[in-house]
């Protein structure tokens, strides 16, 4: 079946460890996407790719790093320097950039939580 | 800054009502818009998206948009406790490239 695999599901580190969440999908999407919730909070875009070995910051990069090497994963690296990185993250991805009509698909999810 | 606003509820209607959830936006230019549905501890399900003025149905939802107002609204016909969830609404803001900008969640509560 196709769809975006985020793995692990709950993830637990100290504070000052760097981190990376993994995100996979077999839908032959050009597009992906790291967002961010908290509770009680929407949805907010840290970093997206629309193509192989291309990525723009979002609104919330600060802190963040990703790579995109493949079309098929985008992983993400919570560094040190996010200072509230305990947080529920979501990967997506979407099939052709820049049409509005092309929704956004989302993974389970990674709840990490820093102490 | 580019917004889309919500009421956060919860919006509570009994079984077998309609429940009406609005959204409006701040970017007149606006192209696409979408209702996902989030489930306490879950991630966002789409719901449907629409990006013409007008009423856009599927089963028992509908989205309606209207451009001139900023506004778009997702209305559900005959709720069940099933839909009871947070209901996000997100924008396609024009010169954004393929990226949603998404409002806060309305939580729909559907009672017996």
């Amino acid at each position: 079946d196709g769809g975006i695999t985020q793995s692990p599901k709950y993830l637990f580190r100290k504070e000052g460890q760097n981190v990376t969440l993994s995100c996979e999908q077999n839908l032959n999407h050009d597009a992906m996407y790291w967002y961010r919730q908290d509770p009680g909070q929407g949805l907010r875009l840290i970093y997206y790719s629309q193509i192989v070995n291309d990525f723009q910051k979002g609104d919330i990069a600060e802190g963040y790093s990703v790579s995109r090497e493949k079309k098929e994963s985008f992983p993400l690296t919570v560094t040190s320097a996010q200072k509230n990185p305990t947080a529920f993250y979501l990967c997506a991805s979407s099939s052709t950039p820049g049409r509005g009509n092309s929704p956004l698909h989302f993974g389970n999810g990674t709840r990490l939580t820093v102490t | 800054q580019k917004e889309v606003e919500q009421n956060s509820g919860p919006l509570s209607v009994p079984e077998g009502a309609i429940a009406s959830l609005n959204c409006t936006y701040s970017d007149r230019g606006s192209q696409s818009f979408f209702w996902y549905r989030q489930y306490s501890g879950k991630s966002p399900e789409l719901i449907m998206f629409i990006y013409s003025n007008g009423d856009k149905e599927d089963g028992r939802f509908t989205a309606q948009l209207n451009k001139a107002s900023q506004y778009v609204s997702l209305l559900i016909r005959d709720s069940q406790p099933s839909d009871s969830a947070t209901y996000l609404c997100a924008v396609m803001f024009t010169g954004g490239g393929n990226k949603l900008t998404f409002g806060t969640g309305t939580q729909l509560k559907v009672e017996l």
